[in-house]
C-alpha cells in the first residue's frame, strides 16, 4: 500500500522565492495535517484539514504561508516569500479518523538561502 | 524522558535488553497518546497508540503504559535490536485536533 506521498523531497531556493510542497494523503483518510520540523522547535503542526477543509490554521506562522486541499488527495503548503527561518522538514501526515494514528510521509527538506 | 530545548536526551542500551522510554504530557484533557519512531531521514512512523480508557496496550516487542494521575506515558522495546536505533517521539490528541509532540528521546543500541 502506498503512504503519504511528498514532493519534492528536498528544496533548496533564494530567499524571496516561492516554495510550494505538495501532499498526496493516503486513499481512504479524511484528515490532512501539515507539520513542520526543527531542532530548535520539534515538531510542530502547522494546519489540518478534515474533509478537505482547513479546520486549525493557528500553527501557520504568519501570512506568507497558506495551504490548500482542492481534493481528497492532493494538497499544496506555499510559503511566499520566503525567507531563511523558514528552513526545515515539513512533513504531511494523513488519518482514517478520529482516534486514529497519523501516517507521516518522509518529509520535504528546505533550504532558504 | 522529554526535554525542552536543543539538546534530546539520550538513552544507551545494550543489544538484547530492555528499553523503557519516558514521556511527561501536558494537558489532562488529551485522551489519545501516540508513540512514533524517526529514523535519519524519514517521517515519524507509527509504533502503537492508547487511549485514555485504558493504562496499557501491548504490541510487537511493544508496550505503551500511561499513568493518568501524574500524566505519564512510557514505551518498553523488549529485547532491543540494532533497528530500534532511532528517536521516539510521544504524542497526545483529542478529539479532532492533530496531535502534540513532545521533544523526543534519542535510542542508542549499543552491540
Amino acid at each position: 500500500d502506498a503512504g503519504v506521498i511528498q514532493s519534492p523531497r528536498h528544496e533548496v531556493t533564494e530567499m524571496g522565492q516561492e516554495v510550494t510542497l505538495r501532499c498526496k494523503p493516503i486513499s481512504g483518510h479524511n484528515s490532512l495535517f501539515w507539520y513542520r520540523q526543527t531542532m530548535m522547535r520539534g515538531l510542530e503542526l502547522l494546519i489540518y484539514f478534515n474533509n478537505n477543509v482547513p479546520i486549525d490554521d493557528s500553527g501557520m506562522p504568519e501570512d506568507r504561508f497558506s495551504a490548500k486541499m482542492p481534493n481528497a488527495s492532493f494538497s499544496t503548503l506555499k510559503i511566499q516569500p520566503s525567507e531563511p527561518r523558514d528552513s526545515a522538514v515539513y512533513f504531511c501526515a494523513s488519518r482514517k479518523g478520529h482516534n486514529q494514528p497519523q501516517h507521516f510521509g518522509d518529509g520535504t527538506r528546505l533550504s532558504i538561502l | 524522558g522529554e526535554s525542552v530545548g536543543l539538546h534530546l536526551p539520550t538513552l544507551s542500551v545494550q543489544e538484547g535488553d530492555n528499553s523503557i522510554i519516558n514521556c511527561a504530557y501536558s494537558n489532562s484533557a488529551s485522551d489519545y497518546f501516540i508513540w512514533y519512531k524517526q529514523e535519519s531521514g524519514k517521517g515519524p512512523q507509527f509504533i502503537i497508540d492508547i487511549r485514555s480508557n485504558m493504562d496499557k496496550r501491548q504490541g510487537q516487542r511493544v508496550t505503551v503504559l500511561l499513568n493518568k494521575t501524574v500524566k505519564h506515558l512510557s514505551l518498553q522495546i523488549a529485547a532491543t535490536q540494532p533497528g530500534d536505533s532511532a528517536v521516539y517521539f510521544c504524542a497526545e490528541g483529542g478529539g479532532a485536533d492533530g496531535l502534540t509532540f513532545g521533544k523526543g528521546t534519542h535510542l542508542i543500541i549499543q552491540p
